[in-house]
């Protein structure tokens, strides 16, 4: 069975705190990915790996930074913590499959909240 | 940047009713995802559908892919009250690129 964990269900922080979020897969899923997911916004993707040491940026990058020193763990940094960065977040890995990817597994999320 | 988007937002119906929900998207696509997401939870992926494929089926789930119209369905039949949820389409435009959600459709299914 497929999982997709993340460190925290729930986590409260103060603005300007640096700010670790981690995702672990055990599939050995080359690709991994952080989505942010708010109300009316649906998911919005915040950066992706496809390899140890590599990153990519999605959608909404600024404010964040991701670290992958291992395969099976992608972590999300928020350098400074701000209020807009109250949010669901949300953690997946996917095999790149032949030609395209196949589905996307996801972690529990994180409902994280900074005052 | 968002490609697919889910018609209706909202949708309540009794259970054993069907559901339909609609995706349309804009560009080309390898293939076309369906998730769903109870609750404060994260997505469970549903199915998967290729760019030649027209429908498939999974339990009382039916998708259907009309790429000429750039638009997918997804129907649950005799839904149910634990069907409550919200549903995303995804989309995969080529390669090993990441999937493109849309902002889903909310369903309740009342008992």
């Amino acid at each position: 069975d497929v999982k997709v964990t993340q460190s925290s269900r729930y986590l409260v922080k103060r603005t300007g705190e640096k700010v670790f979020l981690e995702c672990v897969q055990d599939m050995d899923h080359e690709n991994m990915f952080w989505y942010r997911q708010d109300p009316g916004l649906g998911l919005r993707l915040i950066y992706f790996s496809y390899d140890v040491k590599m990153k990519e940026k999605g959608d909404i990058p600024e404010g964040y930074s991701v670290s992958r020193e291992k395969k099976e763990r992608f972590s999300l940094i928020l350098e400074s913590a701000s209020t807009n960065q109250t949010s669901m977040y949300l953690c997946a890995s996917s095999s790149p499959g032949q030609g395209a990817p196949y589905e996307q597994y996801f972690g529990p999320g994180t409902r994280l909240t900074v005052t | 940047s968002q490609q697919g988007e889910e018609d209706p937002q909202a949708l309540s119906i009794q259970e054993g009713e069907n559901a339909t929900m609609n995706c349309s998207y804009k560009t080309s696509i390898n293939n076309l995802q369906w998730y769903r997401q109870n609750s404060g939870r994260g997505l469970v992926h549903l199915i998967l559908i290729r760019s030649n494929e027209r429908e498939k089926h999974s339990g009382r789930l039916r998708v259907t892919l009309d790429t000429s119209k750039k638009s997918s369905s997804l129907l649950i039949t005799a839904s149910r009250a634990a069907d409550t949820a919200s549903y995303f389409c995804a989309t995969v435009l080529s390669g090993n690129t990441p999937l493109v959600f849309g902002k889903g459709t909310r369903l309740s299914v009342i008992a």
